[in-house]
């Protein structure tokens, strides 16, 4: 699976959208890109994912470039408990043995 | 109604010894996982099971023996603990649909395994 560049951290306003970047450069045609998020001390939580056209659920928006080497997730309006460390993969699908590589991510604080 | 839970949440054990984290899923996926976090927060994956059979083992020491009873337990059995295995594991399951895009993989809220 590509690897993929994030921020280490990001601090974003309480209220205020959080637009959180990602690069795959190297990403392939048939690789998804994925993000979860890990609020301290629970497990990781899906957040959205997508293949080329943007993505929105009642959690997130993804933008995906044209050219697909790079996204944005965005969190449109950012609580306390946004807190966490979000991770975007990028991930092939295969027919059996699919799973997540795990980056270092960014660690999102939210401020009131 | 947790969708994949795992027990113990705390495990504080000596080393030598031998213990288990069991994990079941309430939603009826033929795919689980079990991850590990360590002190500087990487997850990584040890396991794959589809359908009670092995998929994926991450190089993983012989120590650390995976079972599957059915499709909705993985249970995770360490023999011989030692200070290095201290860590966070996360089990997880999805529905492996193969190269279609619906394959979310959900998690646990992990076991903190500690050893002295």
């Amino acid at each position: 699976d590509a690897k993929t560049t994030q921020p280490t951290s990001m601090d974003c306003a309480e209220g205020r959208a959080a637009n959180l970047p990602c690069n795959h450069s190297t990403i392939s045609g048939n690789e998804y890109v994925y993000w979860y998020r890990q609020i301290h001390s629970q497990g990781p939580q899906y957040i959205i994912h997508g293949l080329k056209n943007n993505e929105t659920n009642e959690m997130a928006s993804l933008i995906i470039t044209e050219d697909r080497k790079s996204s944005t997730l965005i969190l449109p309006h950012a609580t306390l408990r946004d807190t966490a460390v979000y991770y975007c993969i990028v991930r092939a699908l295969k027919a059996a043995g699919n799973k997540l590589t795990f980056g270092g991510g960014t660690r999102v604080l939210v401020k009131p | 109604d947790t969708a994949v839970s795992q027990t113990p949440k705390y495990l504080v054990t000596q080393m030598g010894n031998d213990k288990s984290i069991k994990c079941e899923q309430n939603l009826g996926h033929d795919t689980m996982y079990w991850y590990k976090q360590d002190s500087k927060k990487f997850l990584k994956i040890m396991f794959s099971y589809n359908n009670k059979e092995l998929i994926i083992n991450e190089t993983v020491p012989n120590r650390f023996s995976p079972k599957s009873p059915d499709k909705a337990h993985l249970n995770l059995h360490i023999n011989s603990l030692e200070l290095g295995d201290s860590a966070v594991y996360f089990c997880a399951s999805s529905q492996d649909r193969g190269f279609t895009s619906g394959n979310t993989i959900y998690f646990g809220e992990g076991s903190w395994l500690t050893v002295v």
